[in-house]
């Protein structure tokens, strides 16, 4: 079957860094998503690894293990508006590209 | 920019109720999907259509039908809504089966009563 891990709930501090996990068992790997979702609106695209490796983007980076099944995201420099769900999701098959799967949301708090 | 639209934000319908959810994207995007979203169960796949006509159940089917008549609009059906069928609904669009990116609609909380 097809599972995605993420914690549930964080809360970290404006200005500190922040890193949300992302474990998976999928049958087959071509790539993982990490989406942003503030309360009541749409999820928005992060970011996407397929290679093994750090992609950084601006204050977010994310990191890409496939031989452990795992990724991360990391938020620096914390501001308030950095309090959402952060949704993990792997694209399983490599015939059927179109297809994500997703976590259940990680819901970040981020405390003055 | 993408934009998704769906027609409702918020949708009561009473049990039994026929009930259409409407979702349209301006990037004449080949690839549309319908997802629920509920919590701790984070989005599931309810349908996708790959072209104009042609659809494909996704993890969750039971229940819902689509339809895509054009390639900007993709409708989800509740033949007949039930209680269980309250829930968050999202539309998203990506360009083509080689586009990983989604781009996702502001949703649709329904209740059903």
């Amino acid at each position: 079957g097809q599972n995605i891990d993420q914690p549930t709930e964080m809360t970290a501090t404006e200005g500190a860094i922040v890193q949300i996990n992302c474990t998976y068992q999928t049958s087959g790997f071509n790539g993982l998503f990490w989406y942003q979702q503030h309360a009541g609106e749409a999820p928005t695209f992060l970011s996407y690894n397929v290679l093994d490796g750090l992609e950084e983007k601006g204050r977010f980076s994310s990191f890409l293990s496939r031989s452990k099944g795992y990724s991360y995201l990391l938020l620096k420099e914390l501001q308030m508006k950095d309090s959402a769900s952060y949704l993990c999701a792997v694209r399983p098959w490599m015939d059927s590209s179109y297809k994500l799967i997703f976590g259940s949301g990680t819901r970040l708090l981020v405390r003055p | 920019d993408v934009k998704v639209t769906q027609s409702s934000r918020y949708l009561v319908k009473r049990t039994g109720e026929k009930v259409f959810l409407e979702c349209v994207q301006d990037m004449d995007h080949e690839n549309m999907f319908w997802y629920r979203q509920d919590p701790g169960l984070g989005l599931r796949l309810i349908y996708f259509s790959y072209d104009v006509k042609m659809k494909e159940k996704g993890d969750i089917p039971e229940g819902y039908s689509v339809s895509r008549e054009k390639k900007e609009r993709f409708s989800l059906i509740l033949e007949s809504a039930s209680t269980n069928q309250t829930s968050m609904y999202l539309c998203a669009s990506s360009l083509d089966l080689s586009e990983w990116e989604q781009y996702f609609g502001p949703g649709t909380r329904l209740t059903v009563t």
